[in-house]
């Protein structure tokens, strides 16, 4: 079943502009994970933040979680061309799999 | 790459045709997932296998029919499917079942004609 649900749909913006995505979920987490997807490839893990942690960084990407708004944000810095993609977050409650949004679609222009 | 591994990329079929889509993991993982993926729909996870043995079916038709000889292999059987099946098939691996990062193969575009 559909956890996170990205916010905006589409976004766009020029290269070097700083690019901010939101998730939000419904149901207690163990984690969140935002995960990465180029036109038509499988999804590349970015970054896992867990229910206990509230901001996470790796190199331009930085992740904030807030569970009693039950929402995160994916920051990407000093976007880049090749950033172009859809973002998604995916939640880890009980069970065994990762619930994912519909995504968040990134066109980054030069 | 990944070392989620699927073959074939492409694959056409008719609504009457039985085919397989393959996966292979190369990283020890425990856990193989089969997940569809349609356009303007999130992913939707179809089955879930922990050391060989299925342990979560996401009420996907029978027409679907998933196998895991040995935790480094998985399959799709794919039998009278319909136009509505047409979508990326995306497999991934996990270490564990219980979920930390997991590895996405490239997928399989399906067309069902």
């Amino acid at each position: 079943s559909q956890q996170g649900e990205e916010d905006p749909q589409a976004l766009s913006i020029q290269e070097g502009e700083n690019a901010t995505m939101n998730c939000s979920y419904k149901t207690s987490i163990n984690n969140l994970q935002w995960y990465r997807q180029n036109s038509g490839r499988g999804l590349v893990h970015l970054i896992l933040i867990r229910s206990n942690e509230r901001e996470k960084h790796s190199g331009r990407l930085r992740v904030t979680l807030d569970t009693s708004k039950k929402s995160s944000s994916l920051l990407i810095t000093a976007s880049r061309a090749a950033d172009t993609a859809s973002y998604f977050c995916a939640t880890v409650s009980s069970g065994y799999a990762l619930n994912f949004g519909k995504g968040t679609s990134l066109l980054v222009t030069p | 790459e990944t070392g989620v591994t699927q073959t074939p990329r492409h694959l056409v079929m008719g609504m009457t045709n039985k085919k397989s889509l393959k996966c292979e993991q190369h990283l020890g993982h425990n856990a193989m997932y089969w997940y569809k993926q349609s356009a303007k729909k999130p992913l939707e996870l179809m089955f879930v296998y922990s050391l060989e043995e299925r342990v979560e079916n996401n009420s996907v038709p029978s027409r679907f029919s998933p196998e895991c000889p040995n935790s480094s292999h998985l399959f799709l059987h794919l039998h009278t499917l319909q136009p509505e099946d047409s979508a990326l098939y995306l497999c991934a691996s996990s270490q564990q079942a219980t979920q930390g990062k997991a590895f996405f193969g490239q997928g399989t575009r399906l067309t069902v004609v």
